[in-house]
């Protein structure tokens, strides 16, 4: 059973970085056949898609935020990560990670960690 | 990008009885390849969402069979033959069929 689990500060500064880290369990993040996914919910709020990583490299990110976010992977450390530059308080959200089917039938997100809150604010 | 609408947003159900939710999309949802990439999740009170149905009508492993998914193209239903009280919590559809995956706004679902 794969499993996800994210890290990182629960606060950030306003303008700085929020770094985000999911460590996956399970079953190997080099395996091919799935994305790697990044994805947040607003408090009270639906769910907005971040962006993806596959295990090669690739990148595919949200265009209303990809000029703030990379997201990276560590294939040695079962890990990939996210990085939001220049936060504000509108990025206050709860950050999950998650496995994105890449297949043409498995085009579904499967396993999500727990998620982590994440607050902007001085 | 896809826009997602559902509805209702908020739907008390009695337990024993059917629900229905509808999603619809901006753009069609049917690929080239004859499969429509729209799945439903639900995400219980203070859980992460789960998968409930995959490329429009397949249930995911687990699911009760008194989940359904039907629709084509745009319009899209999710239905629950007999709620039961686990069956509470916010049901979102989502698109894959290309970039950003866009996600409804969610209908909570709610035991009367």
């Amino acid at each position: 059973q794969v499993q996800l689990q994210e890290s990182g500060p629960g606060l950030v500064n306003p303008s700085q970085t929020l770094s985000l880290t999911c460590t996956v369990s399970g079953g190997s993040i080099s395996n091919g056949g799935y994305y790697w996914s990044w994805i947040r919910q607003h408090p009270g709020k639906g769910l907005e898609w971040i962006g993806n990583i596959y295990f090669g490299g690739s990148t595919y990110y949200n265009p209303s935020l990809k000029s703030r976010v990379t997201i990276s992977i560590d294939t040695s450390k079962n890990q990939f990560s996210l990085k939001l530059t220049y936060v504000t308080a509108a990025d206050t959200a709860m950050y999950f990670c998650a496995r994105l089917g890449e297949g043409p039938k498995s085009s579904s997100i499967d396993f999500w960690g727990q998620g982590t809150l994440v607050a902007v604010s001085s | 990008d896809i826009v997602m609408t559902q509805s209702p947003l908020f739907l008390p159900v009695t337990p024993g009885e059917p629900a229905s939710i509808s999603c619809r999309s901006s753009q069609s949802l049917l690929h080239a390849n004859g499969y429509n990439y729209l799945d439903w999740y639900l995400q219980k009170p203070g859980q992460s969402p789960q998968l409930l149905i995959y490329l429009a009508s397949n249930r995911a492993s687990g699911v009760p069979d008194r989940f359904s998914g039907s629709g084509s193209g745009t319009d899209f239903t999710l239905k629950i033959s007999r709620v039961e009280a686990e069956d509470v919590g916010v049901y979102y559809c989502m698109q894959s069929v290309q970039t950003p995956l866009t996600f409804g706004p969610g209908t909570k679902l709610e035991i009367k």
